[in-house]
């Protein structure tokens, strides 16, 4: 089955301390970005990457690092998690950024909560 | 400031009626707009797409109206099911850009 899989889907944890959320897919895709949902403000995007070894900011990126070693996983990483990074994640990826003919499937999504 | 706009964060249509979601947006570079659904404990998925060449989209039930002069495009959903009821998700691309900018979400709540 074609999918996303993003894990944890739940994650509670301390200021900072070091995490990371993972994103696999099974659909040879070349895009793969993260967003984050937050109320009233929508899915804002954090990073993506247009294939291995090419990533880049998109709007939210502070506080963010990722990494593209392989085409099938996108890593998110939290390198001192703060309070205002509370937010549900979701993973995303297409065959292309254009989105033409290549909607972007997402994962489950990953709540993560930082006390 | 915010390039595509939900005004309306939610909306209530009875079974088998229309349900008309509205979605505006500021950027005139835009040239693709996509829906997305998205029901609690899972991710949006696609739902239909328009390009900016185009005026209306239409795939069964579902419907998009493109609007250029007003910047403005509608879902129209015919006739409502009680498992359409779901978060909307507005997308809009810019010309040759690698990125979506998302609306804030429109939820929909169809009754029996």
């Amino acid at each position: 089955e074609a999918q996303v899989t993003q894990n944890p889907r739940y994650l509670i944890t301390v200021t900072g301390k070091k995490l990371t959320v993972t994103c696999s897919q099974n659909m040879n895709h070349e895009y793969m970005s993260w967003y984050r949902q937050d109320p009233g403000l929508g899915l804002r995007q954090i990073y993506y990457s247009m294939n291995v070894e090419v990533t880049d900011k998109g709007d939210v990126p502070e506080g963010y690092k990722v990494s593209r070693k392989e085409k099938r996983n996108f890593p998110l990483i939290l390198e001192s998690p703060s309070p205002n990074q509370t937010s549900l994640y979701f993973c995303a990826s297409s065959w292309t950024g254009g989105f033409l003919n290549s909607p972007l499937h997402f994962g489950n999504g990953t709540r993560l909560t930082v006390t | 400031d915010q390039q595509v706009k939900q005004n309306s964060p939610s909306l209530s249509v009875q079974e088998g009626r229309i349900s008309i979601l509205n979605c505006d947006y500021t950027n005139s570079m835009f040239d693709y707009f996509l829906w997305y659904k998205k029901y609690p404990a899972e991710g949006p998925t696609f739902l239909i797409s328009i390009s900016s060449i185009k005026d209306k989209n239409e795939d069964g039930r579902f419907t998009v109206f493109l609007n250029k002069s007003a910047k403005h495009l509608s879902l129209h959903i015919v006739p409502s099911q009680p498992g359409d009821s779901a978060v909307y998700f507005c997308a809009a691309r810019k010309g040759g850009s690698e990125k979506l900018v998302f609306g804030k979400g429109t939820k929909l709540t169809v009754n029996p």
